[in-house]
């Protein structure tokens, strides 16, 4: 029973260009969510959060959208760079834990 | 910026033998954390610690896993008897209190059981 899923397990952007990954979650529960972001041989690193009660949060270069009536948010990140080549994952906070989606390859092409 | 440590970056061990996987965590955080990543599969929740015991743990943590913090800085979780489907990358994470969301990873043991 996967709560956290992210259906899209690689993505190529352009240099430049908007990338957007996409999360789509079950439980209804769910009161905190957050990306990381983790390059090989390295562990996750926090990227942005959103509480929901919003639906969106902004820093920098990174958006998260959240729509809680579609269970889903997306992260959105404009200018892409090759810097932000790595795995995304999606989670949610649930009691105490993470809960991760599986992960998106990001790949930025100069 | 402070780190959680984790030792060693790669262990192999024959299946069976029982393995240590170290942490330090941030200092002054309280709470700890042990996941683990199949390749190319999903990170998964393995156990939470807080106040010298297990707060919650996940199905995989079975009673071939344990964990302890033996002194002030370490984490440890022990595999008693290692089977193939236990290779992993086996990531430590800590925060300091309750009202966070996010925790901070350590970069992981990659451990390899043949």
């Amino acid at each position: 029973d996967q709560q956290v899923k992210q259906n899209s397990p690689s993505l190529s952007v352009q240099e430049g260009r908007i990338s957007i990954l996409n999360c789509d979650y079950t439980n209804s529960m769910f009161d905190y969510f957050l990306w990381y972001k983790k390059y090989p041989a390295e562990g996750p690193t926090f990227l942005i959060s959103i509480s929901s009660i919003k639906d969106k949060n902004e820093d920098g270069r990174f958006t998260v959208f959240l729509n809680k009536s579609a269970k889903h948010l997306s992260l959105h990140i404009v200018p892409s760079q090759p810097g932000d080549s790595a795995v995304y994952f999606c989670a949610a906070y649930q009691g105490g834990k993470l809960i991760f989606g599986q992960g998106t390859e990001l790949s930025v092409k100069p | 910026e402070p780190e959680v440590t984790q030792t060693p970056s790669h262990q192999v061990t024959q299946m069976g033998q029982e393995v240590i996987l170290r942490c330090v965590p941030i200092s002054n955080h309280l709470y700890f954390y042990w996941y683990r990543q199949i390749l190319g599969q999903k990170v998964d929740f393995l156990v939470s610690f807080y106040n010298n015991e297990i707060s919650e743990k996940s199905e995989i943590f079975d009673d071939q896993f344990s964990v302890e913090r033996p002194d002030g800085s370490n984490f440890t979780l022990k595999i008693r008897s290692t089977k193939l489907e236990d290779s992993a990358m086996y990531f430590c994470a800590s925060k300091w209190r309750t009202g966070d969301y996010g925790y901070t990873f350590g970069s992981g043991t990659r451990l390899t059981v043949v």
